[in-house]
């Protein structure tokens, strides 16, 4: 069975701090990892990586994947209140004929001014 | 404006009572998806659709039915409405082949309580 956990569950940083979200995973036929930020309403995708090494980055996010230990980071720097969100791993594997994206539970980053 | 519009977005029914949550995408997706999401267990997939008359069952399907009628409608219908499906829950499309891009979109959420 696929799997995909984050950590922390939950974090509180002030402004201006630097975090970093983990995201490990265990799945049938690795296609791609992928981040989504759900602040109030539907998640809104971030980055998607697929090859180990290669940082993607937006602003003040990036993300890396490790293929070797099976994980990802997701680095926020300088950080804002409208960071305040729920940030999603999820990882997207052939374990079946559908494309199947397996989610993680989430970690929940409040950003206090 | 591209979009994937779920109704209800909130709703509050009783143990038993058939209620059916619409979905409908704008975007000629082939590619259709249900999720609930409940706290610290992410996203867990229901049911999918590759494309017309072509459903599957995802990680969660007991209690659930689903339809693909059209290409654009993908309806999560709950025969017997029990507690334990009180949860928040997404709809969202992409073209086949999405976890080459990322581009999954999600529906707004609807908040179901079960009683």
């Amino acid at each position: 069975e696929d799997k995909v956990v984050q950590s922390p569950l939950s974090l509180v940083v002030h402004e201006g701090d630097t975090v970093t979200l983990n995201c490990s995973y265990e799945v049938t036929n690795f296609r791609s990892l992928l981040w989504y930020k759900q602040e109030k309403k539907a998640p809104t995708f971030l980055f998607m990586l697929t090859s180990s090494g290669i940082e993607k980055k937006s602003g003040r996010l990036s993300s890396i994947l490790d293929k070797k230990e099976l994980s990802s980071i997701l680095n926020i720097t300088a950080t804002q209140t409208g960071d305040s969100a729920i940030y999603l791993c999820a990882v997207g594997g052939d374990n079946n004929a559908g494309n199947m994206l397996t989610f993680g539970g989430g970690t929940r980053l409040m950003v206090k001014p | 404006e591209a979009q994937v519009t779920q109704n209800p977005r909130y709703l509050i029914t009783v143990t038993g009572k058939k209620l059916t949550v619409t979905c409908s995408q704008n975007m000629n997706h082939e590619y259709m998806s249900w999720y609930r999401q409940d706290p610290g267990l992410g996203l867990r997939q229901i049911y999918y659709s590759m494309n017309v008359e072509v459903t599957d069952k995802g990680d969660v399907p007991e209690g659930y039915k689903v339809s693909r009628k059209e290409k654009r409608n993908f309806p999560l219908i709950l025969e017997s409405p029990s507690p334990n499906q009180t949860s928040l829950y997404f709809c969202a499309s992409s073209f086949i082949g999405f976890a080459n891009t990322g581009e999954l979109f999600f529906g707004e959420g609807s908040r179901l309580t079960v009683l």
